[in-house]
C-alpha cells in the first residue's frame, strides 16, 4: 500500500470555524490531490498540486485552500465551514502526471460541520 | 466540461455470473482509464487500468474494454464471489491537465 497518511480521520466543527485537513506522503510522489466523496456525485476534484508550492483548482475548489511546502505534505483549509462541506475527504497521490498514471488514495477523513 | 457518465448506478448478480459496468467519456483526447473498488467505509483501490493503445486488459476474473471510437469503456467480472461486493469507479484522464474525472460509482451486491 502507498505510504499516504490523513489526519485527522475524524472531525466534527461548527459553521463558520476554519479547518485544516492534513495529507503526508512517504513515497516521494510529485503529484498530490485532494478530493471529497459525496453520495451520488463519486470522487470530485478539489486541488491538486504537481510539486512544491505548484497547485491548481480542481471542479470543486470554492471555499478551499491549498498549500505544499514540501514534498511529503498537502494542506488543505477551509476557510470558513459551511455545512455543505460535510463530506469525506481523499487525499491521492501519483508518481508523474496523474492523467497517465495511477493515483493511490489515503483512507479518508470524515468531516461533519455543524 | 469534461464528464464521465456510469451505468447502472446499482447492479445485484447472482454469485458465479457476470457483472458489467459502462462508462462513457466525452474528452476525446483521454488515453488513461483507470477502475476503482471502494468497499465501505475503506479508501477506493486501483483494481485495473488501460491506455488507449490498447483495445482490452485482462487481469484474472476482470476484464476492461474500450471503444475510442464511440468513447465509451468497460469493466467486466466474472465467476462473481462475494467479496466482489463493493462500489466501483470509472474515471478517464483529462487531457488539459494532469487529472481524472471519475464517474458516480456503481453499487455491485453480489447474491448468493
Amino acid at each position: 500500500d502507498a505510504g499516504i497518511t490523513q489526519s485527522p480521520r475524524h472531525k466534527v466543527t461548527e459553521t463558520g470555524t476554519p479547518v485544516t485537513l492534513r495529507c503526508h506522503q512517504t513515497e516521494n510522489h510529485r503529484y498530490m490531490y485532494w478530493y471529497r466523496q459525496d453520495p451520488g456525485h463519486g470522487l470530485r476534484l478539489i486541488h491538486y498540486s504537481y510539486g512544491v508550492k505548484d497547485t491548481d483548482k480542481g471542479e470543486v475548489s470554492d471555499g478551499y485552500s491549498v498549500s505544499r511546502s514540501k514534498t511529503e505534505d498537502f494542506l488543505l483549509t477551509l476557510e470558513s465551514a459551511t455545512s455543505s462541506q460535510t463530506s469525506v475527504y481523499f487525499c491521492a497521490i501519483s508518481e508523474s502526471q496523474g492523467s497517465n498514471q495511477p493515483q493511490h488514495f489515503g483512507d479518508g477523513t470524515r468531516l461533519s460541520i455543524l | 466540461g469534461e464528464n464521465v457518465e456510469q451505468h447502472p448506478s446499482t447492479l445485484s448478480v447472482q454469485e458465479g455470473d457476470s457483472a458489467v459496468i459502462k462508462c462513457t467519456y466525452s474528452d476525446s483526447a483521454s488515453n488513461y482509464f483507470p477502475w476503482y473498488k471502494q468497499e465501505l467505509g475503506k479508501r477506493p483501490q486501483l483494481i485495473i487500468d488501460i491506455r488507449s493503445n490498447v483495445g482490452e486488459k485482462k487481469d484474472q476474473r476482470i476484464a476492461v474494454t474500450l471503444n475510442k471510437t464511440a468513447k465509451h469503456f468497460s469493466l467486466h467480472i466474472t465467476e462473481t464471489q462475494p467479496e466482489d461486493s463493493a462500489v466501483y469507479f470509472c474515471a478517464a484522464s483529462y487531457s488539459s491537465a494532469s487529472k481524472i474525472i471519475f464517474g458516480s460509482g456503481t453499487r455491485l451486491s453480489i447474491r448468493p
